[in-house]
């Protein structure tokens, strides 16, 4: 059973860098038939597809144009678990962020609020 | 074209059948996933590709696709499948993921 567990301070400062991290069990973030995903969620974007990242013999990573510039995803095989990374962020970044994965975002995380507020 | 169009809203009489819509250029080449919701919660698969439930996934979940239009249908719907109803797919040029704005289901 795969599972997804999120973590990162639930608040941030304006202007500053927004950092979680997901860590995985029951596969590898090195897989060949996965991708790994950050989704966030606010009333006013609904859900919004970030980017992914995901190893076929080497890392590609992809971003959503929304965020294309201020965002970057790593991975990290010796933890087994990735990266979201979203700087200069301002309060309309506050939301709750998911981790999900690929195929068809099977499997998420819990889910972390994080409030973009000084 | 990047836009997944939902009705906000549905209801259904319990035990009944109900269809939930989703609407996009995008889906004339890509399949949608359903995915459902709960308060506080994070979003569920509940069926994906052509017509496939995940394990766990009760089989009065089904999905269907024609055209531009993917449909989610419940037949028997429950109290418990109350919930808020996503679809998602691929953007037509395929480079990003893309999600409809949702809709609620109310099961009366």
């Amino acid at each position: 059973q795969v599972q997804l567990q999120q973590s990162g301070p639930g608040l941030v400062k304006p202007s500053q860098t927004l950092s979680l991290t997901c860590a995985i069990s029951g596969d590898s973030v090195s897989s060949n038939r996965a991708a790994w995903n950050w989704i966030r969620q606010s009333p006013s974007r609904g859900l919004e597809w970030l980017g992914r990242t995901y190893y076929r013999s080497k890392w590609y990573n992809e971003y959503a144009e929304s965020v294309k510039g201020r965002v970057t995803m790593k991975s990290d095989t010796s933890k087994n678990h990735f990266s979201l990374q979203l700087n200069s962020v301002t309060p309309e970044d506050t939301a709750i962020y998911y981790c999900a994965r690929d195929p068809n975002l099977d499997y998420w995380g819990q889910g972390t609020l994080v409030t973009v507020s000084s | 074209s990047s836009e997944l169009t939902q009705d906000p809203a549905v209801s259904v009489a319990l035990g009944q059948t109900v269809r939930i819509t989703c609407q996009g250029d995008s889906l004339r080449s890509y399949y949608a996933n359903w995915y459902q919701q709960k308060p506080g919660q994070a979003p569920v698969l509940v069926t994906y590709g052509k017509n496939n439930r995940p394990s766990g996934i009760p089989d009065r979940f089904s999905g269907s696709s024609s055209g531009n239009t993917a449909s989610l249908t419940i037949t028997g719907a429950q109290a418990e499948d109350e919930a808020d109803y996503y679809c998602n797919s691929r953007d037509s040029s395929d480079n990003y993921v893309i999600f409809g704005g949702g809709t609620k289901l109310t099961v009366l």
